[in-house]
Parts: structure tokens; C-alpha cells; sequence
């Protein structure tokens, strides 16, 4: 079945520094990509769309600024924590769908990220 | 707009069965149910497509009713592995393949 793969599986960082997450297609090619979050006993939030070779789409609430989206390839999208703060620890997750007849979405391992 | 699941929490013994709902405001396209373990990503268990569809392997089936945009996950004969928090996530007419909107999720223990 289709894989989805995320990068680094957990971060420490101190505050004002810059994270940067990966998403990777293994066996397919994904032209969308979709970054969620989530925080501690609450759901997955959506967070913005990622469009291969055009600009991210993203929900209502989430700073463009601060959260840069970049999906180059057609296996790889990248989601940058610019000058993370405390409130931005949490648990970071794409998912991408290869477009099949079952529909299914394929979701990544997930990133922890810890702000200090 | 997100999805509403039903009942919030529930505590069962092996064996026993459950019922956990999800209704939407909004016509969907598709339903997509998830289980999730503590700090674990969430893990596929089935999509359902089209209204009337039912699905389901082993003792974990799912029902979507298009017209009333709803959808129902049926666990039978509980197992100690089903614990866990449960999600469906909505696909919605006329938005992008694949993005979904996460129900607030519904946390089932059960109990040996």
C-alpha cells in the first residue's frame, strides 16, 4: 500500500528558533499534500493545503507567515515552524492520497514538536 | 465545519459491544474513520463512499446514511486492542480530494 513518511519524528527546540518538517511520498506521487494539528485530547486540526508547485491554501486562523508550506516535488512537502513559540508545541501531521479508487488517505508518522 | 461524533467517551468490558456516531451539517462525499493510540498517528480503519454503503472486517463495521449525512461505527465483541480514541473525518462536497475535516473524536476503553 501507499506510504507517507514525516521527518524528523521529534524535535526539541528553543524558543524563536526555526523547525522545519518533512512529508514524503514513497511510492507514489502526491500534486496535494495536507498538514494537520494536533494538540494534547483534541482532534486532528486541518492546517492548509499543500499544492505542488503553487502556493499553499491555507484554514482560516493559521498564519501563513509563520507556518511556510513548500511542495516542490511531486513526493515532498515541507512544513516550517518559523520563530516557534511554546504555544506552537504540538503534534504536526500530513497525509496525502494517491488518488485510487478506494480513496484512502495516507497519513504520516507524525512529528512531536517540543518548544522550550 | 467539523463533524459532531457521538457519545463522547465510552468504557466497555471485553466482549461487549459499541456504537459511535458522526453527523455532519454539510453533504459529504466520503467518510473516513480513524483510531487513534496515545501519541500515535491515527491508523486507517475504513472509508465508506457512498450513501447506503456499509463496510467492515472482523468485528469493526460502518454504515453511511448520504441523506441524513451521517455515519455509524459498529464495533462488536470488543478487544482490549480496541481501546483507543476514534475519529471520522468528512469529505465534503466540492472541496479539494483528500481534505478532511476531523470529527472532536470519541475515546473508547475497554476494560478486561
Amino acid at each position: 500500500g501507499a506510504v507517507v513518511s514525516q521527518h524528523p519524528s521529534w524535535v526539541i527546540c528553543k524558543s524563536g528558533t526555526s523547525v522545519k518538517i518533512e512529508c514524503r511520498s514513497l511510492d507514489f506521487q502526491a500534486t496535494t499534500m495536507f498538514w494537520y494539528r494536533q494538540f494534547p485530547k483534541q482532534s486532528l486540526m486541518l492546517m492548509a493545503t499543500s499544492n505542488e508547485g503553487s502556493k499553499a491554501t491555507y484554514e482560516q486562523g493559521v498564519e501563513k507567515d509563520k507556518f511556510l508550506i513548500n511542495h516542490a516535488s511531486l513526493t515532498l512537502s515541507t512544513l516550517t515552524v518559523t520563530s516557534a513559540h511554546p504555544e506552537d508545541s504540538s503534534f504536526y501531521i500530513c497525509s496525502a492520497t494517491d488518488r485510487t479508487d478506494t480513496g484512502e488517505l495516507f497519513f504520516g508518522e507524525g512529528s512531536r514538536l517540543t518548544v522550550l | 465545519q467539523q463533524p459532531v461524533q457521538s457519545p463522547q467517551a465510552v468504557i466497555l468490558r471485553e466482549g461487549e459491544d459499541a456504537v459511535i456516531n458522526c453527523s455532519s451539517s454539510k453533504a459529504l462525499y466520503s467518510v473516513h474513520w480513524y483510531r487513534q493510540k496515545h501519541g500515535e498517528a491515527p491508523v486507517f480503519l475504513m472509508i465508506l463512499l457512498k450513501g447506503g454503503e456499509q463496510k467492515g472486517h472482523e468485528k469493526i463495521s460502518a454504515s453511511f446514511n448520504e441523506k441524513k449525512q451521517q455515519s455509524s461505527l459498529y464495533l462488536t465483541a470488543s478487544q482490549l486492542s480496541y481501546s483507543g480514541t476514534y475519529f471520522c473525518g468528512t469529505e465534503m462536497r466540492g472541496t479539494s480530494y483528500g481534505k478532511l475535516t476531523f470529527g472532536q473524536g470519541t475515546i473508547l476503553t475497554v476494560h478486561p
